[in-house]
């Protein structure tokens, strides 16, 4: 079955960089898009950013953008986040979440349980 | 950006009332609506997508409708797992964007 596992998540300061990773598994993770969906505590689900089947398009939204990397390896089936200058509101379980197609297309049809970023000095 | 405006943002209901949420978009996006089910502590569940096709082995209890700015999902018989929080969710375009959530409780 479709699994995806993240990691990496903590207690970082502001300011300060932190990478996770999304592990997949029960499914060809290189014939699909791929997206980073966030949710700060007690609140509701914020788009971060999507990644094309092969790692050549990637979108961002605006409040990430130039801060937040996403990347993907197929060959070992992980997906990515690199985030950089990290801010109070960056706090959030951040899921990963699977396209329902090899792109963009804005169907999450499997997500994650999720990892806790919590930015604070 | 398309602001997704859903309502109510919490709900009481008995097991087998019927519940309908709305959720109004800001623009025309055609049928380009996703509704999830996120219960505590766990990952958000796609039920329906293109706005009124109900996901593989979604229970047929589930139901949505609408186009353009105006939607509706609607559980015609609450069942007590169904006690969750509903999203719903634009893809028109991006960036993708989320109502604000609809806590569904028992009374």
């Amino acid at each position: 079955q479709v699994q995806l596992v993240e990691s990496g998540g903590g207690v970082v300061q502001p300011g300060r960089s932190l990478r996770f990773s999304c592990a997949a598994s029960g499914f060809t993770f290189s014939s699909y898009g791929m997206h980073w969906v966030r949710q700060a505590p007690g609140k509701g689900l914020e788009w971060v950013a999507v990644i094309s089947y092969d790692g050549t398009n990637k979108y961002y939204a605006d409040s990430v953008k130039g801060r937040f990397t996403i990347s993907r390896d197929n060959s070992k089936n992980t997906l990515y986040l690199q985030m950089n200058s990290l801010r109070a509101d960056d706090t959030a379980v951040y899921h990963c979440a699977r396209d329902l197609t090899a792109g963009s297309g804005g169907v999450l049809d499997y997500w994650g349980q999720g990892t806790l970023v919590t930015v604070s000095s | 950006d398309i602001q997704m405006t859903q309502s109510p943002s919490s709900l009481s209901a008995f097991v087998g009332d019927r519940v309908t949420i709305t959720c109004q978009a800001s623009q025309d996006i055609s049928d380009y609506l996703n509704w999830y089910q996120q219960k505590p502590g766990k990952a958000p569940k796609l039920l329906i997508y293109d706005a009124s096709k109900l996901e593989t082995v979604v229970p047929s209890r589930f139901n949505g409708s609408g186009s353009g700015t105006d939607f509706t999902f609607t559980i015609s018989s609450l069942q007590p797992e169904d006690i969750a929080t509903y999203f719903c969710q634009q893809y028109d375009n991006l960036p993708y964007t989320f109502g604000q959530g609809t806590k569904l409780e028992s009374k």
